[in-house]
C-alpha cells in the first residue's frame, strides 16, 4: 500500500526566502505526483503536478521528481506572506483503481 | 472553475445517531471521493466512486457507507456515529485520464462533531 510522508511538519521562513518542501513515497510504480495548497479554513486546491522524472517550473514554484529515490519536492522562490498555508503532497496509486494518497502536510508560515 | 458543494457545512451529532453528508458536483466528473482530515494525518480516503451506482472502499472505510445515486451526487453515511468520527470531511471530484488533467476539485468541507 502506498505510503506518503512529508517533511518538515512545519516551517517558518522570512519573506523573500527560498522555501523547500519534501515528500517521499513507497511505490516506485506510481505515475502521478502533485502538490496541493490549503489556506486556513479552506478547501485544498491543486498547485502543480508532474508525471516524469525531472523538473517543472511555473512562476515562483518548481517541482523536482526523482522516482529512483522515491522523492519529490516543491520549491518556492521569493516566498510571500500569501504563501502561508498547509502544503499537501499527493501520489497516485499504481493499482487498477485510481486514487490519490496524500501526505500529512507541511504548515508553512512566511513572516513579513 | 469546477464546482463541488457540500452540505451541511457544520454538523453536531450524538453518539449512535445516523449522519448523512452530501456532496454535489456540476463538473460532470466521473470520479468522486470522500476524505477526512485530522491534524497530523493529512487527507485520508474513506470511499470513492467511478460513476453512478458504484462505490469503492478507500483506506479507512470502517464505520462509513457511501452512496452514488447519480453522476452529480455522492453521499457519505455514518450509520452509528462515534466520537472518533469527529473530523472535517472533504468531498472531491475529478476526471482521470492519465494525462495532465488529473486534478481533484474539493468542496469547502463539513465540520462534524460527534458528542
Amino acid at each position: 500500500q502506498q505510503k506518503v510522508q512529508q517533511s518538515p511538519e512545519s516551517l517558518i521562513v522570512p519573506e523573500g526566502a527560498m522555501t523547500s518542501l519534501n515528500c517521499t513515497f513507497s511505490d516506485s510504480a506510481s505515475q502521478y505526483f502533485a502538490w496541493y495548497r490549503q489556506h486556513s479554513g479552506k478547501a485544498p486546491k491543486a498547485l502543480m503536478s508532474i508525471f516524469s522524472n525531472g523538473e517543472k517550473e511555473e512562476g515562483r514554484f518548481t517541482i523536482h521528481l526523482n522516482k529512483a529515490s522515491l522523492h519529490f519536492s516543491l520549491h518556492i522562490r521569493d516566498s510571500q506572506p500569501s504563501d502561508s498555508a498547509l502544503y499537501l503532497c499527493a501520489v497516485s496509486t499504481s493499482s487498477g483503481s485510481w486514487q490519490l494518497i496524500f501526505g500529512s502536510g507541511t504548515q508553512l508560515t512566511v513572516m513579513p | 472553475e469546477a464546482a463541488v458543494t457540500q452540505s451541511p457545512r457544520n454538523k453536531v451529532a450524538v453518539t449512535g445517531g445516523k449522519v448523512t453528508l452530501s456532496c454535489n458536483q456540476t463538473n460532470n466528473h466521473n470520479n468522486m471521493y470522500w476524505y477526512r482530515q485530522d491534524t497530523g494525518h493529512g487527507l485520508r480516503l474513506i470511499h470513492y466512486s467511478y460513476g453512478a451506482g458504484s462505490t469503492e472502499k478507500g483506506d479507512i472505510p470502517d464505520g462509513y457507507k457511501a452512496s452514488r445515486p447519480s453522476q452529480e451526487n455522492f453521499s457519505l453515511i455514518l450509520e452509528l456515529a462515534t466520537p472518533s468520527q469527529t473530523s472535517v470531511y472533504f468531498c472531491a471530484s475529478g476526471d482521470i485520464n492519465w494525462g495532465e488533467q488529473n486534478t481533484l476539485y474539493f468542496g469547502a468541507g463539513t465540520r462534524l462533531s460527534v458528542l
